[in-house]
């Protein structure tokens, strides 16, 4: 049972290069989001899936597109990278609200710096 | 909407000292309420969750939260810090098919 897994771990962009985060997750979860970390300004939702097949937007969208065609993939794209989206981007998984097991389950992050 | 959020960006105190880290939220609906912990380098992870009974819930590291409906608050306290405490801490509350997260804690625990 590895949880939430994400690759990759680091990269480094180039503005204007493009690159797509993928997100898998073992837990049959119908929920997935991603976030993304910046110092003093905790944790922002980018987008969510509440199914396979669906997603909607977060608080941050803008820059970012995302796929949920299997159900235990989330994928997270940046079509033309800009240097403020440098930042730790972590995808998480849950079950529905209301679940009594309800909690989010948190991949170990990447690391992405756009020059 | 609702909102989470942590008044205190950073907290030192000394090893073995009680510690409590503020967490008040505004919520029109349900309340389910939750405090996550990120070690260095690595994804959050829960530490105890408030869905529905005891207004007061513990962690199985020391860590206790008691939900204060009347306060709307959800503040975090362990009697004695260890070192291994040190990290960043985070409260969130569970909205409509997603959560909010205030803006984390830092806490740093002195020998």
């Amino acid at each position: 049972n590895a949880g939430v897994t994400q690759t990759p771990k680091f990269r480094v962009l180039k503005t204007g290069q493009s690159m797509t985060l993928l997100c898998a997750q073992d837990m049959n979860h119908e929920y997935m989001y991603w976030y993304r970390q910046d110092p003093g300004m905790g944790l922002r939702l980018i987008h969510y899936s509440v199914g396979e097949g669906t997603t909607a937007k977060g608080e941050v969208p803008d820059g970012y597109n995302v796929s949920r065609l299997k159900k235990q993939n989330f994928l997270l794209g940046l079509e033309s990278a800009a240097p403020s989206q440098t930042s730790v981007y972590f995808c998480a998984s849950s079950y529905p609200a209301g679940d009594t097991r309800d909690t989010q389950y948190f991949g170990p992050g990447t690391r992405l710096t756009v020059l | 909407a609702q909102s989470v959020t942590q008044l205190d960006s950073q907290v030192p105190v000394f090893e073995e000292a009680p510690v409590e880290l503020r967490c008040n939220y505004s919520s029109s609906v349900s309340v389910y309420l939750f405090w996550y912990v990120q070690y260095p380098n690595q994804g959050l992870q829960l530490l105890l969750k408030y869905l529905s009974g005891s207004t007061l819930v513990e962690s199985i590291n020391g860590f206790e939260a008691e939900f204060n409906k009347s306060q709307t608050s959800f503040h975090l306290r362990k009697p004695s810090v260890h070192i291994s405490d040190t990290a960043e801490y985070f409260c969130a509350v569970r909205g409509t098919n997603k959560y909010i997260f205030g803006t984390g804690t830092r806490l740093k625990v002195l020998a």
